[in-house]
Formats: C-alpha cells, structure tokens, sequence
C-alpha cells in the first residue's frame, strides 16, 4: 500500500542505446504523469495518463521518447537512440482523479554516457 | 497556465516562523493556488491548496491576499525537515490542467 514506486532508481546507458523505465502509481489512481527535472531546475512536465490513454503528451521533447500505460496502472517511459541531453531524473505521478493532489515517486536517474 | 514568480532562495532559523512569497498576478478566477515542496533527492510532494480564502493544514498556512494576485506559504514553526524547495502552482480547476513548476524558492533552515 506504499506509494508511487519508480525502477529503477539509476540508470547508466550508454549513447544510442534504449531504455525503459518502469511507473508504479498508487492502487486506483486513474491519473498517472511523466516529468522530468534537470539539475536546478523545476520538474518538466512529459505525458499525462487518465486510465490507458494518453491524454496529453505535449510535453514529450520529440519521437524518441513514448510512454505507455496499457492495463490503466503500470507505466512505461521508453526511450530510444538516448543522447547525453536526456540524462536526468524521471519522475512519475499518480493521483486519484486529474484535479486530486498528485503523489510523487522517487524518481529514476538516468545517466547517458 | 498563469505564471508565478517566488525568491530563489530564503533562509530561517530552526522554530522560527516562515513566510514563502508567491506572486501571480496574472492568475484567473478558475485558478487554484498550490504549493508542493521537494526534500533533497526526494519527488515533489504535496503541501497546500486553496483559490480564495485561507487555508490550514499539519502541514502549513496559506494566506491569499484578496486581490488573488499574491499569496503566502506560512510555515509556523521551521524545522530542519523542512529545508527544501518550494514551489508556487497555479491550477485551474475545471476540466484537464497539469502541475506546471517553475524554479521554486529553496529555503534553508539553520539550527
């Protein structure tokens, strides 16, 4: 019954290479969003979820990046062909309905090198 | 979304009150205040919400000025724990709206 849960908690990759990163939201929460925070700087909105679709995705920088939410709670960030640029932490949000206060996991630090 | 401004940073001394500022003057009737704050190495969590009239919570105080064009995060009595950074959110509250966050106010507490 924990909160929102996030692996991994690092990730190193390499250049070019793909990587998943995984978005357990709170049990029931039907809203789920994607942000990712760059040192100094306020989390950046990506993707936001309402049950298995994605309702608005006008924060994903370009097609590298997707995200997925099939069954309405687990979500997956995919991101291909990673550049330097993408390194960062990724955090995840859930919250119960899209106006409810939104809980935050611990994020995933992503490092490409 | 309307913008906010708040202080890079502020500083407190431990059981010391807090005053964070928040400046929005470009705020409409439909937006909501929030504040969520983020420990170190930690997500954003939330603190606080309200659209007109204070609000008290454990957590803190919401003082929003009658003209909604500002608003004040009250922390009665600063702890080490609540060295973090603060971030001012306006939200509307109809229909679809996300968390837009700006730079936030890091605020330092001293024993």
């Amino acid at each position: 019954g924990a909160g929102v849960s996030q692996t991994p908690s690092n990730k190193v990759t390499e250049k070019g290479k793909y990587v998943e990163l995984r978005c357990d939201p709170i049990s029931g929460h039907t809203a789920l969003y994607w942000y990712r925070q760059s040192l100094g700087q306020g989390p950046e909105f990506l993707i936001y979820f309402q049950g298995t679709g994605a309702a608005d995705d006008s924060g994903l920088p370009n097609d590298r990046f997707f995200a997925v939410r099939p069954e309405g709670s687990v979500s997956t960030l995919k991101i291909q062909r990673t550049e330097r640029g993408d390194s960062a932490v990724y955090l995840c949000a859930s919250s119960l309905t899209m106006r409810t206060e939104a809980f935050f996991g611990q994020g995933t630090r992503l490092t490409v090198v | 979304d309307a913008k906010t401004t708040q202080p890079n940073s502020m500083e407190s001394n431990e059981e010391e009150p807090v005053h964070l500022p928040c400046n929005h003057s470009t705020i409409s009737g439909t937006d909501y205040i929030h504040w969520y704050r983020q420990l170190p190495s930690q997500g954003p969590e939330y603190v606080i919400h309200g659209l007109t009239s204070n609000v008290n919570n454990r957590m803190a105080s919401l003082a929003i000025a009658e003209d909604r064009k500002s608003s004040t995060l009250i922390l009665h009595r600063a702890t080490l724990r609540d060295a973090a950074v603060y971030y001012c959110i306006l939200r509307v509250n109809s229909g679809y709206s996300t968390l837009t966050f700006g730079k936030g106010t890091m605020l330092l507490v001293s024993p």
